[in-house]
């Protein structure tokens, strides 16, 4: 069995500020994971991915991701924030040997000028 | 390519009304997927197929059906809407399923049931 937990339903950050969303998870077998990101009235977009190659993941627009298998974290950083930052994010999870993600409940950002 | 194409984008259910969700991807991915999203629960699977004809149930199945006769088409099937099912609806797909590979969305169906 495989979760993931997002630590903060909601995150306000000011324009320039540093974004951080914290996801853990558990699974039972070495875990590929997904940063998603779902801008206003659109579907999913992805991120970032980790997928055993090297434990610190760069992404589109600025993101990154950090992968530590002591605390069972993948969490998503920017070192800037930008107004177009402003969507919701999802944390996902994926057993190597299953083909079906396990999604975070997600974090809403909210970037104030 | 348009991609992971949904329609409607929003629709009105009355109780026990029964509604078809459209969803067609033109990248000829084998994996097709159905996810609902709720309000602070992430997206939850409701059905899955690996390729034409073959259809399986993911976490969520109740109150839905699928089929899959087509490699571009995978429609989801409520029959008797229920209040419950009051939701965002996405349609997803993907290559083959491996484990590292992305999914691409479509851009949802915005279902209310009153």
């Amino acid at each position: 069995a495989q979760s993931v937990t997002q630590l903060g339903s909601h995150v306000s950050v000011s324009e320039g500020a540093l974004v951080l969303l914290r996801c853990n998870y558990s699974s039972s077998v070495p875990p590929y994971l997904f940063w998603y990101v779902q801008y206003p009235n659109q579907g999913l977009q992805l991120l970032l991915k980790y997928t055993s190659a090297a434990t610190l993941v760069k992404g589109i627009n600025g993101f990154e991701a950090e992968f530590k298998k002591s605390e069972t974290s993948f969490h998503l950083t920017k070192p800037s924030a930008h107004m177009s930052d402003a969507a919701e994010y999802f944390c996902a999870v994926r057993g190597a040997a299953g083909n079906k993600l396990t999604f975070g409940g997600g974090t809403r950002v909210l970037v104030k000028p | 390519n348009a991609g992971v194409t949904q329609t409607p984008k929003f629709r009105i259910l009355k109780i026990g009304q029964s509604m078809t969700l459209q969803c067609t991807q033109d990248m000829n991915h084998n994996y097709m997927y159905w996810y609902r999203q709720d309000p602070g629960m992430g997206l939850k699977l409701i059905y899955y197929s690996v390729g034409a004809g073959i259809t399986d149930k993911g976490e969520v199945p109740n109150g839905y059906n699928v089929s899959r006769s087509t490699t571009e088409d995978f429609p989801l099937r409520l029959e008797l809407a229920a209040p419950s099912q009051t939701s965002v609806y996405f349609c997803a797909s993907s290559i083959e399923g491996q484990p590292n590979e992305k999914l691409f969305f479509g851009s949802g169906t915005q279902l209310s049931v009153l």
